[in-house]
């Protein structure tokens, strides 16, 4: 297994542009997500989805997008960058996630984004 | 709103010497608490999860418990090694997505 992948591994942009960062996983797992982690902030929460076709919000939704076609597949679409977006991005995976089950999160190598 | 503080940014230890580190919670109660650890450039890799009826849980050299009353989890690492050098996360979870710490790093000096 490749666990999960997350493609680029680094990305300049210019201020306006719009990029997709990709996370795909091949563990079968329904729950993914999306943080982003900028020094002295730690790891916030941008999207989640519990399953194919289910997307929520996190702590720091604006300025981002995300669907969920399959199980696999959970790209993170920035529509017009802005320098504050400037971050690390994680994507991570794990199985059903709920009440007290409380499972391991997987997480990708990250993409490394720079907003100029 | 939630709150998780872990107890500093950096722990400079000794080779050897048991590594303690600690994790506040505010305004929550998780079902669990987990433990990860980043090491640069990388993602950060699941370590430990403990369950809010556990009051302990030990994996090879590392040890969490978990006291609801506090609001607070204590990860120790025994015997410390340089190679346990890392960035160590705390994450906070229930009916509500995983809330993460800011991360204490950790640097074991031989």
């Amino acid at each position: 297994n490749a666990g999960v992948t997350q493609t680029p591994k680094f990305q300049v942009l210019k201020t306006g542009q719009s990029m997709t960062l990709q996370c795909a996983q091949d563990m079968n797992h329904e729950y993914m997500s999306w943080y982003r982690q900028d020094p002295g902030m730690g790891l916030r929460l941008i999207h989640y989805s519990v399953g194919a076709g289910i997307t929520d919000q996190g702590e720091v939704p604006n300025g981002y997008n995300v669907s969920r076609s399959t199980t696999e597949d959970f790209p993170l679409r920035l529509l017009s960058a802005a320098p504050s977006q400037t971050s690390v991005y994680f994507c991570a995976s794990s199985p059903p996630h709920s009440g007290s089950g409380g499972y391991e999160q997987y997480f990708g190598p990250g993409t490394r984004l720079t907003v100029t | 709103s939630q709150k998780i503080e872990q107890n500093s940014e950096a722990l400079n230890i000794q080779e050897g010497k048991t590594a303690t580190l600690t994790c506040n919670y505010t305004n929550y109660s998780p079902a669990y608490l987990q433990w990860y650890r980043q090491d640069p450039g990388r993602g950060p890799v699941f370590l430990l999860l403990i369950r809010e009826n556990e009051k302990e849980k030990r994996k090879e050299r590392l040890k969490v418990t978990f006291d609801t009353t506090l609001k607070q989890s204590l990860f120790h690492i025994t015997a410390s090694q340089p190679a346990d050098s890392a960035t160590y996360l705390c994450a906070l979870g229930g009916n509500t997505p995983l809330v993460f710490g800011k991360g204490t790093r950790l640097s074991v000096i031989a």
